[in-house]
């Protein structure tokens, strides 16, 4: 059964500071691999979503990562700012197509 | 263009009663999706469709039945709710598999 990690569950950084999220995935056979942003009290909000035959997708300040082979994935954030907080959820995607795992999310608090 | 919306926002139950949560999506897309959150637990996948009149099993499906007889609309039921489903209900959807998946906006539900 696909676990997905991440770690830390809370981050607190200064604004302007660039920082990475990490997403670990214990299965290798994940297809996708999509982050997510959530505000309290809210829906999710997709951010990226890393195709199977990618490795990186960008989005204005943001660039999410994937390596298959080491069961990891990255969301980096450039010049982080205090509107950046939020928790962020990353979650695999299985072979079949029809169910993302989800990871626990990272609370992140961009302090001005 | 609304996306994927869901109703009610907030429900309270007693245990014993029923109830349905609807959510309606107009992009078109052909596979549908409901989740719950819960502290602790992530997000899960509850039932999902891929496509109108058919549904299927995901993680956590006991106590839950859905249908789909329309494509843009997917209703999740309770039977007879028990407190061990109380909790944050997610709608999303996508184009097909393997696709981003678009989130509602959540309904948070209570069960005394």
């Amino acid at each position: 059964k696909q676990e997905v990690t991440q770690i830390p569950a809370a981050l607190s950084v200064p604004e302007g500071e660039n920082l990475v999220l990490n997403c670990s995935f214990t299965d290798s056979a994940i297809y996708n691999l999509q982050w997510f942003r959530q505000d309290p009290g809210k829906g999710l909000t997709s951010l990226l979503l890393i195709q199977s035959s990618q490795r990186e997708q960008t989005s204005g300040r943001l660039n999410a990562s994937l390596d298959k082979s080491s069961g990891r994935s990255t969301l980096y954030i450039a010049a982080s700012q205090p509107g950046d907080s939020a928790t962020y959820l990353c979650a695999g995607d299985n072979n079949a197509g029809n169910m993302l795992t989800f990871g626990g999310g990272t609370r992140l608090m961009v302090k001005p | 263009n609304a996306g994927v919306t869901q109703t009610p926002k907030f429900r309270v139950l007693k245990t014993g009663q029923s109830m349905t949560l609807l959510c309606a999506q107009d992009m078109n897309h052909e596979y549908m999706y409901w989740y719950r959150q819960d502290p602790g637990m992530g997000l899960r996948l509850i039932h999902y469709s891929v496509g109108e009149g058919t549904t299927a099993k995901g993680e956590v499906p006991d106590g839950y039945n859905v249908s789909r007889l329309k494509k843009q609309n997917f209703l999740l039921g309770l039977e007879s709710a028990a407190p061990s489903q109380t909790s944050v209900y997610f709608c999303a959807s996508s184009w097909r598999g393997y696709n981003e998946q678009f989130f509602g906006p959540g309904t948070r539900l209570t069960v005394l």
